[in-house]
């Protein structure tokens, strides 16, 4: 069966400092995969996402990167964080066409990042 | 479509009670659609889907509603539980087009929150 890992659950950075999130899938090959954002009591919103090795598509002009190293391994990463950086990131997985066999996304278990 | 920046809307319901929660997409091409559960500090889980070629499909205790006139969609859940708390989004994606690279398009959200 598919499983995704995310970690870590939990980081506090400092201001200025780099970050480095990691996201991997097992069980499948060639996913798509996502990186969303989540503020306090807000919706998901749609960072980057990836249908294959070093093809990443940004969602919205910010502060992050991303990267795929490997098939099935994820990575949002940052050079300078800022404070608005803070929130909930959740990485996803899915199969590159959706539909009612296939399902939607496998969302990972999110990494709670507050930037002080 | 996404609403990321806005608060998002609440429901309180008594343990028993049926819940309705709504959706309003705005895609007319979208012909897939699904609710996530979201627990507090935890990924989205997919709860149930549903085509197009649909308008109504019922899963354990959760019913989903679609009407493609008015681009709305709805979650029912029966005899609501203490554990039915948590923020649930709905999603559509344009399969048959093809061309969205399988990305899914979140709803705003709505918080739900049961009481014993």
């Amino acid at each position: 069966s598919q499983t995704i890992h995310q970690w870590p659950a939990t980081l506090v950075q400092p201001v200025g400092s780099p970050l480095s999130l990691e996201c991997t899938v097992e069980g499948t090959s060639n996913p798509n995969l996502y990186w969303y954002r989540q503020a306090a009591g807000r919706g998901l919103q749609l960072l980057f996402y990836s249908v294959g090795i070093g093809q990443i598509s940004s969602e919205v002009p910010q502060n992050l990167s991303a990267s795929r190293p490997q098939d099935r391994q994820f990575i949002l990463s940052s050079k300078k964080l800022l404070l608005s950086d803070s929130g909930f990131y959740l990485c996803a997985w899915s199969v590159s066409r959706l539909g009612p066999s296939r399902g939607g996304y496998t969302f990972g278990s999110g990494t709670r990042l507050t930037v002080v | 479509g996404e609403s990321v920046g806005l608060h998002l809307p609440t429901l309180s319901v008594q343990e028993g009670d049926n819940s309705i929660i709504n959706c309003a997409y705005s895609n007319s091409a979208s012909d897939y659609f699904i609710w996530y559960k979201q627990e507090s500090g935890k990924g989205p889980q997919f709860i149930i889907d549903i085509r197009s070629n649909m308008d109504k499909r019922q899963g354990q205790r959760v019913t989903v509603l679609l009407n493609k006139t008015v681009k709305h969609l709805s979650l029912q859940i029966a005899a609501t539980q203490p554990g039915d708390s948590a923020v649930y989004f709905c999603a559509e994606n344009d399969i048959a087009g093809g061309t969205s690279y399988g990305k899914l398009t979140f709803g705003q959200g709505t918080i739900l929150t049961v009481h014993p």
